[in-house]
């Protein structure tokens, strides 16, 4: 079946200038991760959504970073006023919610690049 | 709070060689302890997992055993391949907050040469 999307693939924009990350979770996956990948901090979780629940945003590096989740299912990442150090590639990840050993599911990631 | 070690890479290794790459762990409770892994161009894929102390995950000849007792879950493989080079990530399912999330180790790099 159709895996987790993300698009843009690669984005490159301005320092300063907003850009907006897209993820299209695996049908009926109710959980939805963002993470960033970058050089000088690995892996790092950004946000989480779980059905209609508030999401916890508890790893969001600043409040230029947002994001929301329509009907339960596509997710945007924005950042506003993109700053060098937000290059990076972003992942989204979904997962089911039975079972408390539940897979999450990597998208491709969309690289940005600020220039 | 929880925190994932992994060795540092890159490694480098001659096909049909032994391949060990350790991961050590700090965290509350009994996590979940996985493996992704990332090839080049790709996104990152679940490669295998254990649930509690002394699973073993097992996948395309990659094994890790879970470790309370050394809170480790090291990936070994008895005979890699050229096709094997990528990077691995060791992570584990926090139950902080209870969101599920992941936190990774730093990945190490394979490569696997002919």
């Amino acid at each position: 079946g159709a895996g987790v999307s993300q698009s843009p693939s690669n984005k490159v924009t301005e320092k300063g200038k907003d850009v907006e990350l897209r993820c299209d979770p695996i049908s009926g996956h109710t959980a939805l991760y963002w993470y960033r990948q970058s050089l000088g901090q690995g892996l790092e979780f950004l946000i989480y959504f779980q059905g209609n629940s508030a999401p916890d945003k508890s790893g969001l590096p600043s409040d230029r970073f947002s994001a929301e989740r329509t009907g339960g299912s596509v997710s945007t990442l924005t950042i506003q006023r993109t700053q060098q150090e937000d290059s990076a590639v972003y992942l989204c990840a979904s997962r089911t919610r039975a079972g408390s050993t539940d897979t999450q599911y990597f998208g491709p990631g969309t690289r940005l690049t600020v220039l | 709070g929880d925190s994932v070690t992994q060795m540092e890479g890159p490694v480098t290794l001659s096909e049909e060689a032994f391949l060990t790459i350790n991961c050590t762990y700090t965290a509350t409770g009994y996590p979940s302890l996985f493996w992704y892994v990332q090839y080049p161009g790709e996104g990152l894929q679940l490669l295998l997992k254990a649930t509690k102390a002394d699973d073993k995950g097992s996948n395309k000849g990659f094994e890790a055993t879970y470790r309370k007792e050394t809170t480790s879950f090291h990936l070994e493989k008895g005979s890699v391949q050229v096709s094997d080079s990528a990077v691995y990530f060791c992570a584990l399912r926090s139950f902080s907050g209870n969101t599920g999330k992941l936190i990774f180790g730093q990945g190490t790099t394979l490569q696997v040469k002919p």
